[in-house]
């Protein structure tokens, strides 16, 4: 099954703002949003927001999601040392009646 | 509090099987689609299996199909994985889901020695 696309890794400095992106077709990403999730080295992931781009119950107004067309975005502003960790943007496919997941973003706060 | 505690994986050859259990808590586990995402050492996530909420449909990654089979006792608030035929590509931290992917377990690690 095919995946969704994300940068290896993204590097920004502390206080900045990173955007990660996520690419996918018209059957994942653009049918119904994006998950996204946060995975700690030796954690699970984290959802950070719905397909809806929502942010569950918990999650910092600093992470914000949207979407446009086929690609979702997640936004992270005033990056602290503990945003550091990998991102996954995800989706249901409705073609292959399957989640896609891409490969995932290291981010790097400098 | 939601809770998703998986048992089951351990050390197998290849060829051999393994049955994994996920225990849910704080929830409705019938109200809910579930799955199971697997992570390779040092690797991304990967989709494996998802089983709706009452269990009339299931669906498969292509590479797991017709060895492993996804099920739930919604009575027993439990969710299960029945993985044969392993292989050592099958080797991964198993994570036991809640759709659409809000609730993650710790996982169980499938070893699988060649």
């Amino acid at each position: 099954q095919a995946g969704l696309t994300q940068p290896p890794s993204v590097s920004k400095g502390l206080r900045q703002t990173a955007t990660l992106t996520c690419t996918g077709n018209s059957n994942n990403v653009g049918y119904q949003g994006a998950p996204w999730l946060q995975q700690h080295q030796g954690h699970p992931p984290k959802l950070l927001s719905y397909r809806n781009n929502n942010r569950p119950s918990g999650i910092s107004e600093r992470f914000s999601a949207s979407r446009s067309g086929n690609t979702a975005s997640l936004t992270i502003t005033g990056l602290q040392p503990e945003d550091e960790a990998d991102y996954y943007c995800s989706a249901w496919d409705s073609s292959l009646r399957a989640w896609v997941f891409g490969g995932g973003t290291k981010l790097t706060v400098l | 509090e939601v809770q998703l505690v998986e048992s089951g994986g351990g050390l197998v050859q290849a060829g051999g099987s393994l049955r994994l259990s996920c225990a849910a808590s704080g929830f409705t586990l019938s109200n809910y689609w579930m799955s199971w995402v697997r992570q390779a050492p040092g690797k991304g996530l990967e989709w494996v299996a998802t089983i709706t909420q009452d269990g009339s449909e299931e669906f498969y990654v292509d590479s797991v199909k017709g060895r492993f089979t996804i099920s739930r006792d919604n009575a027993q608030n439990s969710l299960y994985l029945q993985m044969n035929s392993l292989r050592a590509e099958d080797m991964a931290l198993y994570y036991c889901v809640r759709d659409p992917l809000d609730s993650w377990g710790q996982g169980t690690l499938v070893t699988v020695s060649s």
